[in-house]
């Protein structure tokens, strides 16, 4: 399958923890990468090679990955984290690239 | 400032084409890898097409492919997307995005916006 699949919503408290997922056959060959997008603006990387956070990323993101299923967890949920997060990784079917569906994010 | 910038999007009917581009500054282009990404409203992000460092090799989604095309001219530190016979479903902000390590996609532009209607 060329496909990754998440969760379409998924809900926190304020300062909770949370954890999104995202499950492929892709994943047990390549790593994933997150993004995270706020209404109206472009993505923004958050996580690569499954667990590697990019300079300026607050360290209340974190990833992991086990067998097909990779994924991102919130440490401490803050009201700007509310947005839709999309994993992404190699393929090695059809596409050559591909995206999950994403999983919107709502803090309570 | 690592920047990218798209232009070239807007309305366009049914059949027609669009030569969309992503200008890029503050970092070495021809060093990197780049892809185009698009999203149709309402909707998720969908890979379109990828590019290597020296146009040597490219890939395209399944839904473009055959009238996509994807180039770059690395001394303008420009990135293009030909797209032919336009649909109502290739509707979408389009974006441009650097190639990083373990396949990120670790810059993103703003976005150009491609609306087929007739």
């Amino acid at each position: 399958s060329s496909e990754l699949t998440q969760d379409p919503a998924v809900s926190v408290a304020l300062g909770q923890t949370v954890t999104m997922t995202c499950q492929g056959d892709s994943l047990t060959s390549f790593y994933a990468s997150w993004y995270q997008q706020r209404p109206g603006q472009a993505p923004l990387l958050v996580i690569y090679g499954n667990t590697n956070r990019p300079s300026g990323i607050p360290d209340r993101f974190s990833g992991s990955s086990s067998g097909d299923t990779a994924s991102l967890t919130i440490t401490g949920a803050q009201a700007e984290d509310e947005a839709a997060y999309y994993c992404n990784s190699r393929d090695s079917s059809v596409n050559y690239l591909v995206f999950g569906g994403g999983t919107k994010l709502t803090v309570l | 400032e690592v920047h990218l910038a798209e232009s070239g999007g807007g309305l366009v009917q049914p059949g027609g084409s669009l030569r969309l581009s992503c200008t890029a500054s503050g970092f070495t282009f021809g060093h990197y890898e780049m892809n185009w990404v698009r999203q149709a409203p309402g909707e998720g992000l969908e890979w379109v097409a990828y590019i290597d460092s020296d146009a040597f090799s490219t890939h395209y989604g399944d839904s473009v492919k055959g009238r996509v095309t994807i180039s770059r001219d690395n001394a303008k530190s420009s990135l293009f997307l030909e797209i032919n016979s336009l649909r109502a479903e290739d509707t979408a902000v389009y974006y441009c995005a650097r190639g990083g390590e373990h396949w990120a996609f670790d810059v993103w532009g703003l976005g150009t916006r491609v609306t087929v209607s007739s």
